[in-house]
């Protein structure tokens, strides 16, 4: 079936840059999405980006889509302390019927 | 901004129980999902429902598991003999088309003992 893959874990640096990274296999994917999930909350959606786009800007947040090796990138800039969370990617297939496929979960730690 | 609600945010239930989860999608939805996150793993799928019926299930939805519109605003995911290992986190999401973006609810978490 199709798969979606992060890494687990990411620490840095209030101000420092932020990547998190995936990467899925599914070549019908329609669109990609980022959620975030603080403690024992809900899934907050970030940004999402269309198949057929490379990038997208949205304020801190830069997606960058590499369609060819089916990798996404989120970057956060100037992270800060309330950025700390688990980040999950998420890739919706033309023959998905709508259901979401996720990643499982990226947990960035921002340090002082 | 519109929200999908759900209720109760948490529940604890005894082994072989029934459970029912409760969603208010958002009003002019017509697509409507279930997902559930066990505790450290990945959001996996459950079902999706368009038009009065299951468009989709995964296999985690077996036949302890139904969903219901009852009344054109509720939405709900019943577990007829609940499992240790349904104690989960329980998403809904609703979405007014095939391919837009949708909205989850802040989920119920469910602890079965």
């Amino acid at each position: 079936g199709e798969d979606v893959e992060q890494s687990l874990f990411l620490s840095v640096r209030e101000g420092d840059s932020s990547v998190i990274n995936c990467t899925y296999t599914d070549s019908s994917s329609t669109y990609l999405y980022w959620y975030k999930q603080e403690p024992g909350a809900g899934l907050q959606l970030l940004t999402y980006i269309f198949s057929n786009m490379d990038m997208k800007q949205d304020q801190r947040l830069t997606v960058l889509l590499n369609k060819k090796d089916k990798h996404l990138s989120l970057r956060i800039a100037d992270t800060q302390t309330g950025d700390s969370a688990i980040y999950f990617c998420a890739e919706r297939g033309y023959n998905q019927g709508g259901k979401l496929i996720f990643g499982q979960g990226t947990e960035l730690s921002v340090k002082p | 901004e519109p929200e999908v609600t759900q209720t109760p945010s948490h529940q604890v239930t005894q082994m072989g129980q029934e459970v029912i989860l409760r969603c208010v999608p958002i009003s002019n939805h017509l697509y409507f999902y279930w997902y559930r996150q066990i505790l450290g793993q990945k959001v996996e799928f459950l079902v999706s429902f368009y038009n009065n019926e299951i468009s989709e299930k995964s296999e985690i939805f077996d036949d302890q598991f139904s969903v219901e519109r009852p009344d054109g605003s509720n939405f709900t995911l019943k577990i007829r003999s609940t499992k240790l290992e349904d104690s989960a986190m329980y998403f809904c999401a609703s979405s007014p088309d095939y391919l837009t973006v949708y909205t989850f609810g802040s989920g119920t978490r469910l602890t079965v003992v």
